[in-house]
């Protein structure tokens, strides 16, 4: 079983128009939470990390499910520069590495 | 300042060849990764370094050693390169990883290994 899974998509969503999206990790140590966005041919780059609580960036939401072992992340008020692949990541205690889920791909068409 | 540089960006290659990938960061981590992203974009971690040291090694094959010369620069080596070699390997820094805090990965810009 895969440490990190996501829907892979892809999500194509008009301008303005809110999409969510999840992932769900497999060890229950895992400690740390982070959404990551990679762009085509680029390398991955922290969105934000995501605390017990939820939190939000602008435009982006994030929130965990200790319980359920999930993860998720929301976008509202798309915008053409969404557009990209989401990572979703975990880090477990102790652990000397991010574990990457596959990506969730979202496209914002005009 | 490019905070994590790696070179070369495109490495075009016969099998059989060996090749390097050289790695730099000026961020002051204690950490460094290789990480391999395959056809399928999935990111799958190969070594961990701290503090140069070796901590993760991902059941890698042998023909790849990494090198760590100090904290700030972590090489790849890569002995008789095969068709399946072919990938983008990233190199990262962060701070410690696994202390309970929320600490961010950097990364480079990614080598785009063919093998052709």
């Amino acid at each position: 079983r895969k440490e990190v899974e996501q829907d892979p998509g892809p999500f194509n969503v008009p301008e303005g128009a809110t999409v969510a999206f999840n992932c769900t990790y497999s060890n229950s140590a895992s400690q740390s939470f982070f959404w990551y966005r990679q762009d085509c041919r680029k390398e991955p780059k922290l969105l934000m990390s995501v605390y017990s609580s939820g939190n939000e960036d602008g435009r982006f939401t994030a929130q965990l499910n200790r319980a359920s072992q999930y993860i998720s992340l929301l976008i509202r008020d798309s915008k053409l520069s969404d557009s990209a692949t989401y990572l979703c990541v975990v880090n477990i205690r102790g652990d000397y590495k991010l574990s990457f889920g596959a990506g969730t791909t979202v496209t914002v068409r005009a | 300042d490019t905070a994590v540089s790696q070179t070369p960006k495109y490495l075009v290659t016969q099998m059989g060849n060996d090749k390097s990938i050289k790695c730099e960061q000026n961020l002051g981590h204690d950490t460094m990764y290789w990480y391999k992203q395959d056809s399928k974009k999935f990111l799958k971690i190969m070594f961990s370094y701290n503090n140069k040291e070796l901590i993760i090694n991902e059941t890698v094959p042998n023909r790849f050693s990494p090198k760590s010369p100090d904290k700030a620069h972590l090489n790849l080596h890569i002995n008789s390169l095969e068709l399946g070699d072919s990938a983008v390997y990233f190199c990262a820094s962060s701070p410690v990883l696994g202390q309970g805090m929320n600490t961010e990965a950097f990364f480079g810009q990614g080598t785009r290994l063919t093998v052709v």
